[in-house]
């Protein structure tokens, strides 16, 4: 599989209970983002990885979010205490180190529900 | 202040009508424009990437076009097909330690048969 992949596809959840995602991004790629859209509007940036290195985190990404890439492979997002404001679509991308015409590929997302 | 805007947000054409998607851009120092399609509940397909030092970009029935003097950027779609029906999202990039992307709300686009 030469896509981003991310697991689970859905998630429905009780608010205040905690959950993770998983991102697998294209092996060779260096670079990590974490998106969320809401219904109606496009992805909003939530942080990014270089490698292993978590270079850039929004304001949007409160204290109970926490998003790792241990061995600058795949990534977690861990969301604690979930709220219903926090149902969504969370979307990875990857992209190469480098080059001026590469784009960032995206996963399918999960779907996060908080009931 | 960064911001994309789209224009219309929803569109209803019948099949085989050519049609011109609207985005625009406030921060015309912009590395990329690029146009992404999705499809209900799924991820982003990636559509055409329009460089800075670009004004167009074509594949297939799509093209793509950007002024950044203007801070806009149209897709025209040809002979438009029921298959088309997805949302269409429009997305600048710009430089800096990442490349930070910031997206539209989105045209979302049905084609009547």
């Amino acid at each position: 599989d030469t896509g981003v992949s991310q697991n689970p596809r859905h998630k429905i959840t009780k608010r205040g209970q905690n959950v993770t995602f998983r991102c697998d991004p294209i092996s060779e790629h260096n670079r990590l983002y974490w998106y969320r859209q809401t219904l109606g509007q496009g992805p909003e940036f939530l942080t990014y990885f270089q490698n292993e290195a978590q270079l850039e985190k929004s304001r949007l990404l409160s204290d109970r979010f926490s998003a790792e890439r241990p061995k600058g492979s795949f990534s977690t997002l861990e969301i604690q205490r979930t709220e219903q404001g926090d149902s969504a679509m969370y979307l990875c991308a990857s992209s190469p180190l480098g080059g001026s015409m590469h784009t960032q590929y995206f996963g399918p997302g999960t779907r996060l529900t908080v009931l | 202040k960064q911001e994309v805007t789209q224009i219309p947000a929803a569109l209803s054409v019948p099949e085989g009508e050519n049609l011109v998607l609207n985005c625009s851009f406030t921060d015309s120092a912009i590395y990329n424009l690029q146009w992404f399609r999705q499809d209900p509940g799924k991820g982003l397909t990636s559509l055409l990437l329009i460089q800075s030092s670009q004004r167009e970009q074509t594949s297939g029935r799509l093209n793509a076009s950007l002024d950044k003097s203007s801070g806009r950027s149209t897709l025209y779609i040809a002979a438009s097909q029921p298959g088309d029906s997805a949302t269409y999202l429009c997305a600048a990039t710009y430089s800096g330690g990442y490349q930070k992307v910031t997206f539209g709300t989105g045209t979302k686009l049905q084609v009547i048969p």
